[in-house]
């Protein structure tokens, strides 16, 4: 597609559930970034995938958190047993290379209640 | 590891007015350098980038930004403030000397504008 594609756009879970948030990058990209943003919070990094290497977990903010890229293209971000200050925006970016602009999407907007 | 220090949080400016965002990194080695908007409930959008050309960058709406590797700055301005300017504005850097080149973030400056 044109741009990065998120969804859902919206998620409403009740707490303990399991969540699933779907990026599909732009064609081509090799990076592709997730970050969180909560309400008057700035962006918050949680993983990063480049090409074939391993990913950058280190911004992941607890083991109920993961990754993954399948492909080299869509990725799949999972929250088990959801709490609810995992509500926030979950934002999607990819890029072709470090010199280039990260494209983001419009995000999933998760609400955890 | 990169940081990304953007001073003020929140400013506020008048229609006509000069904006002025400040953005400093704390790498040796020149990073790459971005500057990014969100509207409300939008995405991020790009304004403008710096990789290794002129140090005087040009984005879109009027803003431009000056990286000057003496002050490790790259601070946003525009000459005159328009209250569709009113946003979230994000610097951001990626390390040249990184292998994989991830974007480091600074935590945002919320731009207001008055009438």
């Amino acid at each position: 597609g044109a741009g990065v594609s998120q969804s859902p756009s919206n998620k409403v879970t009740e707490k303990g559930k399991d969540v699933e948030l779907r990026c599909d990058p732009i064609s081509g990209h090799t990076a592709l970034y997730w970050y969180r943003q909560s309400l008057g919070q700035g962006l918050e990094f949680l993983i990063y995938f480049q090409g074939n290497s391993a990913p950058d977990k280190s911004g992941l903010p607890s083991d109920r958190f993961s990754a993954e890229r399948t492909g080299g293209s869509v990725s799949t971000l999972t929250i088990q047993r959801t709490q609810q200050e995992d509500s926030a925006v979950y934002l999607c970016a990819s890029s072709r290379d470090r010199a280039t602009e990260a494209f983001f999407g419009q995000g999933t907007r998760l609400t955890v209640v | 590891a990169q940081s990304v220090t953007q001073l003020g949080s929140h400013v506020s400016v008048s229609e006509g007015a000069l904006v002025l965002l400040r953005c400093n990194y704390s790498s040796s080695v020149p990073p790459y350098l971005f500057w990014y908007v969100q509207y409300p409930n939008q995405g991020l959008q790009l304004l403008l980038k710096y990789t290794s050309a002129a140090t005087l960058v040009k984005g879109i709406n009027g803003f431009e930004a000056e990286f000057k590797k003496s002050e490790t700055s790259f601070h946003l301005t525009k000459p005159s403030a328009h209250m569709s300017d009113a946003a979230e504005y994000f610097c951001a850097v990626s390390d040249r000397g990184s292998t994989l080149g991830r974007l480091y973030f600074g935590r945002g400056t919320q731009l207001t504008v008055w009438p």
